[in-house]
């Protein structure tokens, strides 16, 4: 149980293009997901706290506008990267949440040329 | 100072070693403590999850919580080559959803 897939697990873009990437949650209904950021050999950086039915929470430094995220049902929230630039090259990865816990997606690897 | 302190290693030990992993932390609000295993361009992995103080087992790893010292720990038993990976402790307090980190140990085991 508690499985969370991540769609694509592979983007490379132009610069400019915005890319969408969703997150769901397999087994169970997630009424709260998140969105990390994570660059080689570092840790998990928190983005944004995603609500079902609501508007997300961003981390400080977290800019809103280039960064869109949706959780429009308990199994589904997407992160849209807007106008990408090679800066916003990165691995990010969602998680979701099953009672106290958090389940992370496999990740899914972008890259803007 | 950070919330939260890991070593970053990397440690290297043989196959069938036992391994030793550990997280300081400032927080005295933590109460959820979790350690997560990331295959490298793979999502993490929950492996251990355990509340408050404590000791917790499951087949060859071991997570100890000492709250009073602010210290968590994860023991691998008959450590395995597939076992190479990075170690990510986490933790969150009882009222918020978010978890804080560790920077993660790479730990890799050799045959």
């Amino acid at each position: 149980g508690a499985v969370v897939s991540q769609h694509p697990s592979r983007v490379i873009c132009k610069s400019g293009t915005s890319v969408k990437i969703e997150c769901r949650s397999l087994d169970f209904q997630a009424t709260t997901m998140f969105w990390y950021r994570q660059f080689p050999k570092k840790s998990l950086m928190l983005m944004a706290t995603s609500n079902e039915g609501s508007k997300a929470t961003y981390e400080q430094g977290v800019e809103k506008d280039k960064f869109l995220i949706n959780h429009a049902s308990l199994t589904l929230s997407t992160l849209t990267v807007t106008s990408a630039h090679p800066e916003d090259s990165s691995f990010y990865i969602c998680s979701a949440r099953d009672r106290n816990l958090q389940f992370f997606g496999p990740g899914t690897r972008l890259t803007v040329l | 100072q950070k919330e939260v302190e890991q070593d970053p290693g990397p440690l290297s030990v043989p196959e069938g070693a036992i391994v030793s992993l550990n997280c300081t932390y400032s927080n005295s609000a933590f109460q959820y403590f979790m350690w997560y295993r990331q295959y490298s361009r793979k999502g993490p992995e929950l492996l251990m999850y355990t509340y408050s103080s404590g000791n917790k087992e499951d087949g060859r790893f071991t997570a100890q919580v000492d709250k009073s010292s602010k210290y968590i720990s994860l023991f691998i038993r008959d450590s395995q080559p597939s076992d190479s990976a990075t170690y990510l402790c986490a933790m969150c307090s009882y009222n918020t959803d978010k978890l804080i980190f560790g920077t993660g140990t790479r730990l890799q085991v050799f045959p």
